[in-house]
């Protein structure tokens, strides 16, 4: 069985700081992941995805990636209270799972002014 | 903007009814879709991979006569909850794949049904 696993919330962080988000993946064989994140009553919009090793920049957002870990990171700069949401964590199996995507439990994160 | 429509965004219906949610790509085809179901403070669970021009997958757990899946063109695919109970109040959420394979998926913004 397939998991993802986050890094428990809820996360609070001041505005201007930067907000740490964690994941863990058990299932060697992934070949890719994403991040989402998720407003109240929203479906999940794309922030990232990251493919290789190592790390992956995007204006605010940083994605890192350790394969060998199992272990997939996002880095939120200079937070906003915009970005106050839930976060989610997904892998992108391979093998006979390759296509889906399977996702963590999410976490909450606030950001205050 | 978005790429994936889905409707309605709500639904109410009484137990025992059928109720059927629509998601489009919208200017690109998708010969794959994914239904995915949230409960409350819960994660995403995919339920079923939607194939255009054969049958779903579903995922083990999922009743697949209760959760009727058609998937006609390569714009559109259709979940129909039959016999909706209340404990299927939940946010079904759509998503497909736009461009190749190894592309993320992307979500149309949900349908939150309640069963009363």
């Amino acid at each position: 069985q397939k998991e993802v696993e986050q890094n428990s919330g809820p996360l609070s962080v001041p505005e201007g700081a930067i907000a740490s988000l964690n994941c863990t993946y058990s299932d060697r064989g992934s070949q890719s992941f994403f991040w989402y994140r998720q407003y109240s009553g929203k479906s999940p919009e794309l922030i990232m995805f990251i493919y290789s090793n190592g790390d992956k920049e995007d204006g605010r957002f940083t994605a890192q990636l350790n394969k060998a870990s199992q272990y997939v990171s996002l880095l939120i700069r200079d937070s906003q209270p915009s970005d106050s949401a839930t976060y989610l964590c997904a892998d992108r199996g391979g093998g006979t799972s390759y296509g889906k995507l399977t996702f963590g439990q999410g976490t909450i994160l606030t950001v205050h002014p | 903007g978005a790429v994936v429509s889905q409707h309605p965004s709500w639904v109410i219906c009484k137990s025992g009814t059928s109720v059927k949610i629509e998601c489009r790509s919208l200017d690109f085809q998708a010969t794959t879709m994914f239904w995915y179901r949230q409960f409350p403070k819960q994660s995403l669970m995919l339920m079923a991979t939607s194939n255009e021009g054969s049958k779903a997958t579903y995922e083990q757990g999922v009743e697949k006569d209760k959760f009727l899946i058609n998937h006609a063109s390569l714009t559109l695919s259709t979940l129909t909850v039959t016999s909706a109970h209340p404990e299927d109040s939940s946010f079904y959420i759509c998503s497909a794949r736009v461009g190749q394979f190894a592309s993320p998926l992307h979500f149309g913004n949900g349908t939150r049904l309640t069963v009363t």
